[in-house]
């Protein structure tokens, strides 16, 4: 398994440009999240998905889209990049206790190795 | 409003058990104590969680006092790529999103 992967690595984007931030998964996990982390800080949530065509808001939303159309796939659209935005994101998986009628075994969160954005 | 408190940072000498607390009195009957780790520059790792009894992995020991408003991870030997930060985090079990990374502990260890 390849885990979590995120692309690109690295990024500098102007003031007003949009951009998707990948994530893939091949765990077949339900939940899949963002995080963004800027300097010296910890980790907050941007938006989940809790499975396929599920999306929900996180603590930091806005100026942040995504759609989950398969359960691999979660990617992050920066619709009109702002300097705020200059972070590192992570993206994440796990099993999400909602498969089928017996509870899945962990709910342990797998992290990729971020991307690093920079917004001029 | 964070849920845990931890120090900013600590040291340990190299070989020796590293035992980082954390404190988190108002935890529910239902949150979990969560451990996961940030080596510089890379994602989050999973470490060890627990309920209400101690826990023990191949990474760490978590121990939860009885009235469950406190723990400590234990690295009962620390090397020094255990250099890295360490979050403590209390949430209902499969609530990922309900998770609150905070600043953490940064753990040095030391030669």
């Amino acid at each position: 398994n390849a885990g979590v992967t995120q692309t690109p690595k690295f990024q500098v984007l102007k003031t007003g440009q949009s951009m998707t931030l990948q994530c893939a998964q091949d765990m077949n996990h339900e939940y899949m999240s963002w995080y963004r982390q800027d300097p010296g800080m910890g980790l907050r949530l941007i938006h989940y998905s809790v499975g396929a065509g599920i999306t929900d808001q996180g603590e930091v939303p806005n100026g942040y889209n995504v759609s989950r159309s398969t359960t691999e796939d979660f990617p992050l659209r920066l619709l009109s990049a702002a300097p705020s935005q200059t972070s590192v994101y992570f993206c994440a998986s796990s099993y999400s206790g909602l498969t089928g009628a017996t509870l899945s075994p962990t709910d342990t969160q797998y992290f990729g190795p971020g991307t690093r954005l920079t917004v001029l | 409003d964070a849920k845990t408190t931890q120090p900013t940072s600590m040291d340990c000498a190299e070989g020796r058990a590293a035992n980082l607390p954390c404190n988190h009195s108002t935890i529910s009957g239902n949150e979990y104590v969560y451990w996961y780790r940030q080596i510089h520059s890379q994602g989050p790792q999973y470490i060890i969680h627990g309920l209400k009894n101690n826990e023990t992995n191949e990474m760490a020991s978590l121990i939860i006092t009885e009235d469950r408003k406190s723990s400590t991870l234990i690295l009962p030997h620390a090397t020094l790529r255990d250099t890295a930060v360490y979050y403590c985090i209390v949430a209902i079990k499969y609530n990922n999103n309900d998770m609150r990374f905070g600043a953490g502990t940064r753990l040095t260890v030391k030669p």
